[in-house]
C-alpha cells in the first residue's frame, strides 16, 4: 500500500509569505502529526489531528496552524514565514488513537529566504 | 521539561562490528520507547521498540536493552552493514500523553570499510 505522501517536497520562500504544506496519511490511517525538524532543535511535535479535530499541541506559536479533513488528509500553514521556520516539516500518520506506530512521510524541505 | 537525550552525536564503526548506540531518559513514567533509523532525505523509520515492563528486546539484528534503574536505553546493531549509515533516533511516548512522541537528539551512525 502507498505511504505517506507529503507535497511539495522542497519549498523556497520569501520571509513574511505564507506556505501550506500538504500530508496525505496512509489509506485507513484516521490520525495525522506534524514534526519540525531542524539540525539544532531536533524533532519538535507541532499538532496532531484525529478524525478532523486537533488532539494534541506542541509549543508552537499561533502562525503554525494544521487541519485536517474528512478523508484524512492534512495541511499545515505557516504564516508569516520567519527564517528561523527554514526546516524539515515532517508528517506521521497511524491507525488508531491508541497507538504509537507512526509511519512517516519523507518530509517537506522549507527554505525561507 | 522532560526530555530524552543522547549521549553521542556521532558514531564511527568498521563495517561487519557491532554498533551500540545510547540514549538516556527521563520520563519514568513512559510506557514504550522506540528506536527510529533516518537515512539522508528520507523520513524516521521505525526500527525496533520496547515496553517499559521489558528489559531486552531482539529484532533481525538489532537488539534494544532498557535500563530503568539508569533510565538508560541502548540499540545494538550486529555485524554492522553500509545500508546502516543513518542517523538514529529514540523516543518514548506514553498513554497520558496520547502517544506522543518525544525525541531524543540523534545518533549519526558512520560505517567505515
Amino acid at each position: 500500500k502507498a505511504g505517506v505522501t507529503q507535497t511539495p517536497r522542497y519549498l523556497i520562500k520569501t520571509r513574511g509569505q505564507q506556505v501550506t504544506l500538504s500530508c496525505s496519511p496512509i489509506s485507513g490511517h484516521r490520525s495525522v502529526s506534524w514534526y519540525q525538524q531542524t539540525p539544532g532543535q531536533g524533532l519538535q511535535f507541532l499538532f496532531e489531528y484525529f478524525s478532523e479535530t486537533q488532539r494534541n499541541k506542541g509549543n508552537f506559536p499561533g502562525r503554525f496552524s494544521g487541519r485536517q479533513f474528512s478523508n484524512s488528509r492534512s495541511e499545515m500553514n505557516v504564516s508569516t514565514l520567519e527564517l528561523g521556520d527554514s526546516a524539515l516539516y515532517l508528517c506521521a500518520s497511524k491507525n488508531g488513537r491508541q497507538s504509537y506506530g507512526y509511519t512517516f512521510g519523507s518530509g517537506t524541505r522549507l527554505t525561507v529566504v | 521539561g522532560e526530555s530524552v537525550g543522547l549521549h553521542l552525536p556521532t558514531l564511527s564503526v568498521q563495517e561487519g562490528d557491532n554498533s551500540i548506540i545510547n540514549c538516556a531518559y527521563s520520563n519514568s513514567a513512559s510506557d514504550y520507547f522506540i528506536w527510529y533509523k533516518q537515512e539522508s532525505g528520507k523520513g524516521p523509520q521505525f526500527i525496533i521498540d520496547i515496553r517499559s515492563n521489558m528489559d531486552k528486546r531482539q529484532g533481525q539484528r538489532v537488539t534494544v536493552l532498557l535500563n530503568k534503574t539508569v533510565k538508560h536505553l541502548s540499540l545494538q546493531i550486529a555485524a554492522t552493514q553500509p545500508g546502516d549509515s543513518a542517523v538514529y533516533f529514540c523516543a518514548e511516548t506514553s498513554l497520558d500523553s496520547n502517544y506522543q512522541l518525544i525525541w531524543g537528539a540523534g545518533t549519526k551512525l558512520i560505517i567505515k570499510p
